[in-house]
């Protein structure tokens, strides 16, 4: 069974810094893409990052783009979203997202997500 | 950066009823288009990758066409259980959303 638990959530304050993580079990991480997706409270979806299965493809939202970055260890089976320069408008609830293969396409597998709050 | 549209925003539909979502891109994506579900409180669930491929466990009644920058969802003889919020996403270019397109109950 596929399973992604992300933590590292909780409250941040503006221009501050926040680390989060994705622990992957059940599948072979490194033969697949990863993703972080977030939803403010009663928005839609929105792709924040997503890094290939070697990390040599990554991409980010313009949103967050320069204050962002993903990483992933395979060895660990993990995923990383380093969260700096904190904005108000960051707060959501922050998804792990299994890709459907190797290169940035389709978000199969979500975990339950880990709530990303920016506040003073 | 490519954007998608999504209509309509939202509408009411009756149990049995084919409803149908539209998704349109910026530019042409080619086939680059997936459709995800969400209920409320709940994680989005992928139902088609690749305009019209069912992921697997999804009921036949879900079909998905388009090709460039307009597709579209089509649920034929909507049951309890698909009232919920219907996502297209394209990657073509990354990642993009659409904006969802909310189904209730009429």
């Amino acid at each position: 069974e596929v399973l992604l638990v992300e933590s590292g959530g909780g409250l941040g304050q503006p221009g501050r810094s926040l680390r989060l993580s994705c622990a992957a079990s059940g599948f072979s991480f490194d033969d697949y893409a990863m993703h972080w997706v977030r939803q403010a409270p009663g928005k839609g979806l929105e792709w924040v990052s997503g890094i290939s299965w070697n990390s040599g493809k990554l991409g980010y939202a313009d949103s967050v783009k320069g204050r962002f970055t993903i990483s992933r260890d395979n060895a660990k089976k993990s995923l990383y979203l380093e969260m700096n320069s904190l904005k108000p408008e960051d707060t959501a609830l922050y998804h792990c997202v299994r890709d459907l293969e190797l290169d940035l396409r389709g978000l199969e597998y979500w975990g339950l997500g880990t709530l990303v709050t920016v506040s003073s | 950066d490519i954007q998608m549209t999504q209509s309509p925003s939202s509408l009411s539909a009756s149990v049995g009823d084919r409803v149908t979502i539209t998704c349109q891109a910026s530019q042409d994506i080619g086939n680059y288009l997936n459709w995800y579900q969400q209920k409320p409180g709940k994680a989005p669930k992928l139902l088609i990758y690749d305009v019209i491929n069912l992921e697997r466990g999804v009921p036949s009644r879900f079909s998905g066409s388009g090709l460039g920058t307009k597709f579209i969802l089509t649920i034929s003889g909507l049951q309890p259980e698909d009232f919920a919020t219907y996502y297209c996403q394209q990657y073509d270019n990354l990642l993009t959303f659409g904006p969802g397109t909310k189904v209730e109950i009429k």
